[in-house]
This record gives structure tokens, C-alpha cells and sequence, in this order.
């Protein structure tokens, strides 16, 4: 099946820093979402961004698909952006598969 | 908005208890979804369902079952829970049917409960 995989695992960052999070795949996909999972345990939906470019306030996505990849923006940092990050990818007729996470945490 | 409802956010149970865990979903979706998720592993589908009675299997249904007797319901059991089972369940929903069915296919995002923290003891 397809092969997730995002980097890096884990981030340390300062409050009011940038971010890149990033995540491949290893074949075409017809889905592609990016979530965020608070460390109450509840998973927020950020990007369904299968191609192209989406912006919702600090954080924006970019999906290249022709390339396998796609990357999550976290500008401008928060500790509310705190939690872990899940690329989620579909290929045609299949469930979701779910990379392992990248694990941020910002610091005040 | 989507709203997906899981029954409760925290449960303790024995072993060898037969475990229900509920998902409700108000937005007439077609699939419904539960995951498991442990440290180290990631979310892991257990079952899916594209239509009412309608279901398939995931990575791990091993000690799992599931029931759609109703669109908008779809509850986990663990036959005999184990301390093995002790995980956060997430349930989840989207609009088209993953399996076709002559329809066209339509990329739809899932939308997620706020999870079950199930303790098996």
C-alpha cells in the first residue's frame, strides 16, 4: 500500500518562528488532508489540499502532486499551535492513510 | 459545520467485558470510519463502512466488530476486551462512498470526533 512518511518528527520552536513540516508519499493520491491534533486528543482538520496552494490565516499548505509531496507553513508561531501535525493521504476508492506525525511544540 | 459525536471521551472497563463505542454523524455521510491510536503507531483503521450494514475491514479488526444499522450511527464492539485494546478510538466520517457504486468518485475530506480514551484493566 502507500507509504507515508513526514519530517521531521519532532520540532522545537520559539514562540513567533516559522515553520516548514513536510510530508511524501509514495504514489498518487486523490486526497490528501492535513490535521492537527491538539494535546486534548481532538483531530482538527487544517488542509484538504489533494493539489495546489490553500492560506487559512498563519498557516498555509502546498500540495505537489506530480511530485509527491506536500508542505504545511506555520508562520508567525503560537504555543496554541502546539500539538501534533497528521498528513493523511487517499489514493482512489481506499481509506485514509496517516503518516506518524510531526510532534510540535512552541515555547513561549 | 460537520459534527461527528463519539458517546464518551473517556471509559474504564475490565478485561473480558464486551465493550460498545458509539459514533454519530449529522451530516447524511455515506462512510464512516473508526481508528485506533497509540504512541509510536500512529492512526490505524479498524472498520469502515460505505453504506448502512455495509462493512470492511481495516489494517487491524482483530478483536473488533462493528455495526451500521443506521446512516448516521456506527458503533465499535470489542467482543471481550483486552488490556491490549487500551488506545485512543477515533471515529470519522466522509461524504462519498469509498467503494464506488457507479458513482462518480468525489474527493471529500474526513471529519474526525473528539475521540475515546478507552482503559481496559
Amino acid at each position: 500500500g502507500i507509504q507515508v512518511e513526514q519530517s521531521p518528527p519532532d520540532l522545537i520552536l520559539q514562540e513567533g518562528a516559522n515553520s516548514t513540516l513536510r510530508c511524501n508519499f509514495s504514489d498518487s493520491v486523490n486526497n490528501l488532508q492535513w490535521f492537527h491534533q491538539n494535546p486534548w486528543g481532538q483531530l482538527i482538520n487544517l488542509f484538504y489540499i489533494p493539489s495546489g496552494t490553500k492560506q487559512n490565516g498563519r498557516l498555509s499548505a502546498t500540495t505537489v502532486a506530480t511530485e509527491r509531496y506536500s508542505l504545511l507553513y506555520i508562520s508567525s508561531s503560537q504555543t496554541t499551535d502546539s500539538g501534533v501535525y497528521f498528513c493523511a493521504v487517499e489514493e482512489r476508492n481506499t481509506p485514509l492513510v496517516f503518516g506518524k506525525g510531526t510532534r510540535l511544540s512552541v515555547i513561549a | 459545520d460537520v459534527k461527528v459525536t463519539q458517546s464518551s471521551r473517556y471509559l474504564v472497563k475490565r478485561t473480558g467485558e464486551k465493550v460498545f463505542l458509539e459514533c454519530v454523524q449529522d451530516m447524511d455521510h455515506e462512510n464512516m470510519f473508526w481508528y485506533r491510536q497509540d504512541p509510536g503507531l500512529g492512526l490505524r483503521l479498524i472498520y469502515f463502512s460505505y453504506d448502512v450494514k455495509m462493512k470492511e475491514k481495516g489494517d487491524i479488526p482483530e478483536g473488533y466488530s462493528v455495526s451500521r444499522e443506521k446512516k448516521e450511527r456506527f458503533s465499535l464492539i470489542l467482543e471481550s476486551a483486552s488490556t491490549n485494546q487500551t488506545s485512543m478510538y477515533l471515529c470519522a466520517s466522509s461524504l462519498w462512498p469509498v467503494r464506488g457504486r457507479g458513482l462518480p468518485y468525489s474527493n471529500q475530506p474526513q471529519h474526525f470526533g473528539d475521540g475515546t480514551r478507552l482503559s481496559i484493566l
